[in-house]
């Protein structure tokens, strides 16, 4: 079946502007993760949606940064007036169950703020 | 909050030798310690997992060790092979295994 998908692949913008990444995860998975990778760096946490639950969005470094995730499928992450310290690939994953389950991961989107 | 401390942050080794990456965490209430790879210009894939109520897990030459005393878990790579080239990151759940806390990651490079 399909794997987790995310678009855009690449998106160079302004400081300033607001940017809209998408995450489809894979059909059926109940836990929806974003990640943020900086250069050479790690995984840092972002936001995670489990079912009908409210999000923990511990990670989340500033409220210019937000995330939606609508009818348990398909989730936005917002970042708005961005600045170039956002510059990063931000990785979405889904897992069945959440947790203490597998995670699976989408190819990123590359993300540039010139 | 949970603290994941990954080393080292570069390793090569030659073909056909071993490689050791070892992690430590910081969350007592930590359970679960997946291991990731991602080759370059790829997504991050799940290559081996193990959970609190075992100290070793193996799955041919990949081998995971937990020491929950002490709070450290260890990626053992045999017989390396050029397409073991990649970087590796550790994980350890957090708050109630609700989610993942990374390690910096280790690039691994094989040598023919």
């Amino acid at each position: 079946g399909a794997g987790v998908s995310q678009s855009p692949s690449n998106k160079v913008t302004e400081k300033g502007k607001d940017v809209e990444l998408r995450c489809d995860p894979i059909s059926g998975h109940t836990a929806l993760y974003w990640y943020r990778q900086s250069l050479g760096q790690g995984l840092e946490f972002l936001i995670y949606f489990q079912g009908n639950s409210a999000p923990d969005k511990s990670g989340l470094p500033s409220d210019r940064f937000s995330a939606e995730r609508t009818g348990g499928s398909v989730s936005t992450l917002t970042i708005q007036r961005t600045q170039q310290e956002d510059s990063a690939v931000y990785l979405c994953a889904s897992s069945f169950l959440g947790g203490l389950d597998e995670q699976f991961f989408g190819p990123g989107t590359r993300l540039t703020v010139l | 909050g949970e603290n994941v401390e990954q080393h080292p942050s570069t390793l090569s080794v030659q073909e056909g030798d071993s490689a050791v990456i070892k992690c430590t965490y910081s969350d007592s209430a930590s359970n679960y310690f997946p291991w990731y790879k991602q080759e370059l210009g790829k997504r991050p894939q799940l290559i081996i997992d193990i959970r609190s109520n075992v100290g070793e897990k193996k799955d041919q030459r990949i081998a995971v060790t937990l020491n929950k005393t002490a709070k450290h878990f260890s990626l053992h790579i045999t017989e390396t092979q050029p397409e073991d080239s990649a970087v590796y990151f550790c994980a350890a759940s957090y708050q109630g295994a609700q989610k993942l806390v990374f390690g910096q990651g280790t690039r691994l490079t094989i040598n023919p």
